[in-house]
């Protein structure tokens, strides 16, 4: 069975250029996430959805930040337009329902780097 | 408001030997989890153990077992013959029922030693 899958693995852009990464969760998974890792740091979450439905947003700067899960499976994360300090690794994860369920567990993508220069 | 405190940047042990990760936390939550995952260079992280608060026993899995004081909001890992595999950044983090939000501790960058 595939992982979480995400692209691409690395960019690299100037600021204010736009830039998008992509997630495809395990099969089944109704609930993502996007994380987004500064160096040295653990990951923070910047969105969560249950199938569709951005159920946590509380963290993305709605500003320039942009994401969407159409048909509840994949879904795409868009910055326009890049500043220097969105410079970090931005991890996907998904899991097969809610985390305080128990049974679930996270399962994370390998990340996509972003550096803006 | 959730945090998570790891306190050692950075660690190195010797191929074989024992060590051991330490992880504070703060919640005001009853109910919650708490995790160690390990992030190879490779980025990818991966679950090493989970703990539920309201358990008293303290989770082992094979080589990797934790040490759970909840009164001491406690939650430290430790690695039993450490293998070059081990070599990995590795977070502690902590899972409110209330939220479903993780939080993330800053890490301790572990090198095992050949």
């Amino acid at each position: 069975e595939a992982g979480v899958v995400q692209s691409p693995r690395y960019k690299i852009i100037e600021k204010k250029q736009p830039v998008a990464f992509w997630c495809n969760p395990i099969s089944g998974h109704n609930t993502l996430y996007w994380y987004r890792q500064n160096l040295g740091q653990g990951p923070e979450l910047l969105i969560r959805y249950e199938n569709e439905e951005a159920v946590d947003d509380s963290q993305l700067p709605k500003d320039r930040f942009s994401a969407e899960r159409l048909k509840g499976v994949d879904s795409t994360l868009k910055i326009q337009p890049a500043e220097l300090g969105d410079s970090a690794v931005y991890l996907c994860a998904s899991s097969s329902g809610q985390l305080v369920a128990g049974a679930n567990v996270l399962t994370f993508g390998a990340g996509s780097r972003l550096t803006v220069l | 408001a959730q945090t998570v405190t790891q306190s050692q940047p950075e660690m190195s042990v010797q191929e074989a030997e024992t060590v051991t990760l330490s992880c504070t936390y703060d919640t005001s939550e009853s109910n919650y989890y708490l995790f160690w995952y390990k992030q190879p260079p490779s980025r990818q992280m991966i679950l090493v153990i989970r703990q539920e608060a309201y358990k008293q026993q303290n989770a082992t899995e094979n080589r990797f077992s934790v040490n759970f004081q909840k009164a001491a909001k406690s939650f430290s890992l430790k690695i039993s013959d450490s293998q070059l595999g081990d070599t990995a950044m590795y977070f502690c983090a902590s899972l409110n029922f209330g939220n479903e939000k993780l939080t993330f501790g800053t890490g301790t960058r572990l090198t095992i030693i050949p």
